[in-house]
């Protein structure tokens, strides 16, 4: 029963484009969403979160996009950098349970 | 200011014997949190700790245990290892949800990767 799902695990972008990475949720009770980032041998890094009550939220370069409705997530990086290359987690969770729903990940390569 | 500290890096064991693996949490943080991110699989919750005690427990048997110290570092013990419990595990630390605080961020260590033979 996969609850967060990256349909994608892998996406290559051109250095200086945007990377847009996906992520899907299947339970409505999820009302905080974030974004891990994580280099290998390394534990995952804090990226980015988003509470149910937005549908945006900016930090720099990265900007996360909820749509409730469609039960999906995005993590959108603008301008892409070579140090952006690594794998990308999208997590869920709910008050209560406190515990975070992984997805799979996306890995993210940056070309130059 | 030190982040999440996990130790060993790397541990080695046979089928049948026991793991213990560490977690120093951030300083200031009170919540611990398992983690087990398996080969070819995504990371899955084990076992979260606040203010010593138990408070949620992710789809693992019973030999996976663990506790929580008077200064919030934390143990994770796998008894009876087979092994699929091969796996990388990851500890993370957030300030204390109890009480009704609002989300917190987990930050996570580097984990521990063990190895059953």
């Amino acid at each position: 029963d996969q609850q967060v799902k990256q349909n994608s695990p892998s996406l290559s972008v051109q250095e200086g484009r945007i990377s847009i990475l996906n992520c899907d949720y299947t339970n409505s009770m999820f009302d905080y969403f974030l974004w891990y980032k994580k280099y290998p041998a390394e534990g995952p890094t804090f990226l980015i979160s988003i509470s149910s009550i937005k549908d945006k939220n900016e930090d720099g370069r990265f900007t996360v996009f909820l749509n409730k409705s469609a039960k999906h997530l995005s993590l959108h990086i603008v301008p892409s950098q070579p140090g952006d290359s690594a794998v990308y987690f999208c997590a869920a969770m709910y008050q209560g349970a406190q515990k975070l729903v992984f997805g799979q990940g996306t890995r993210l390569t940056i070309n130059p | 200011e030190a982040g999440v500290t996990q130790s060993p890096t790397h541990l080695i064991k046979t089928r049948g014997q026991q793991a213990t693996l560490r977690c120093s949490p951030i300083s200031g943080h009170t919540s611990v949190y398992w983690y087990q991110q398996a080969l070819g699989l995504g990371l899955q919750f084990l076992l979260w700790y606040d203010e010593g005690e138990e408070r949620n427990r992710g789809n693992f048997p019973p030999r996976f245990s663990g506790r929580q110290f008077p200064n919030y570092s934390s143990e994770l013990n796998v008894n009876a290892l087979e092994l699929e419990d091969s796996a990388l595990y990851l500890c993370a630390s957030s300030l204390s949800l109890l009480g009704g605080r609002a989300k917190n961020i987990q930050y996570f260590g580097a984990g521990t990767r063990l190895s059953v033979l």
